[in-house]
């Protein structure tokens, strides 16, 4: 398997744009999650789903945020509109389950955003 | 509510010295363990776990052990090489139904080996 593919890998837009990240999780996996990793705030869980449907979103900053999974292999993460204080790493990670050996998260690469 | 609290980098040691990070948690039960890592320009990726009280997790040298009296999972490796220069992340999920949803990682701390 390929793991989980993340596109684009690098993302530069200016402030009031609208941007969408995308995520292919490994074939198989019930779980997708996103995260963002900043210097200040580490690692954050935004939000995460289970067969396509999503569990708890409680991570997601505010309105701005938006995230979909329209089948098992594939997710989107929205921003609009983005500000520069949403400039992160963006990562997908997805995993069998939840637990019983099936909860190591395998994570993207990541997609890294600057919003200038 | 849970949480895992590591050690702060950068920590840099030389080749082939003893590596130890510290990891205590705070958490309902036994949660599970985690440490990941995380390469340059990379995604975090499971180096091991552990499930329960006195377990020990291994992996490519690394060890670290469950230790319930003293809520750590500390992270270990006897001799370091330049190749293990990345973030090394302690982790836990919990054991209730609310809880089990989410690993909840630590802050990281960057390890740097001069060769």
């Amino acid at each position: 398997d390929a793991g989980v593919i993340q596109s684009p890998r690098h993302e530069v837009t200016e402030m009031g744009q609208e941007v969408t990240l995308r995520c292919k999780p490994i074939s198989g996996h019930d779980y997708l999650f996103w995260y963002r990793q900043t210097m200040m705030r580490g690692l954050e869980l935004l939000i995460y789903f289970n067969n396509n449907v999503p569990i708890d979103d409680s991570g997601m900053p505010e309105d701005r945020f938006s995230a979909k999974m329209p089948n098992a292999s594939f997710s989107t993460l929205k921003i609009q509109p983005s500000e520069p204080r949403d400039s992160a790493v963006y990562f997908c990670a997805s995993s069998l389950g939840l637990a019983g050996g099936q909860e190591t998260q395998y994570f993207g690469p990541g997609t890294r955003l600057l919003v200038l | 509510g849970d949480s895992v609290t590591q050690m702060e980098g950068p920590v840099t040691l030389s080749e082939e010295a003893f590596l130890t990070i510290n990891c205590t948690y705070t958490a309902t039960g036994y949660p599970s363990l985690f440490w990941y890592v995380q390469y340059p320009g990379e995604g975090l990726q499971l180096l091991l776990k552990a499930t329960k009280a006195d377990d020990k997790g291994s992996n490519k040298g690394f060890e670290a052990t469950y230790r319930k009296e003293t809520t750590s999972f500390h992270l270990e490796k006897g001799s370091v090489q330049v190749s293990d220069s990345a973030v090394y992340f302690c982790a836990l999920r919990g054991k209730g139904y609310s809880s089990a949803s989410k690993i909840i990682f630590g802050s990281g701390t960057r390890l740097s080996i001069r060769p």
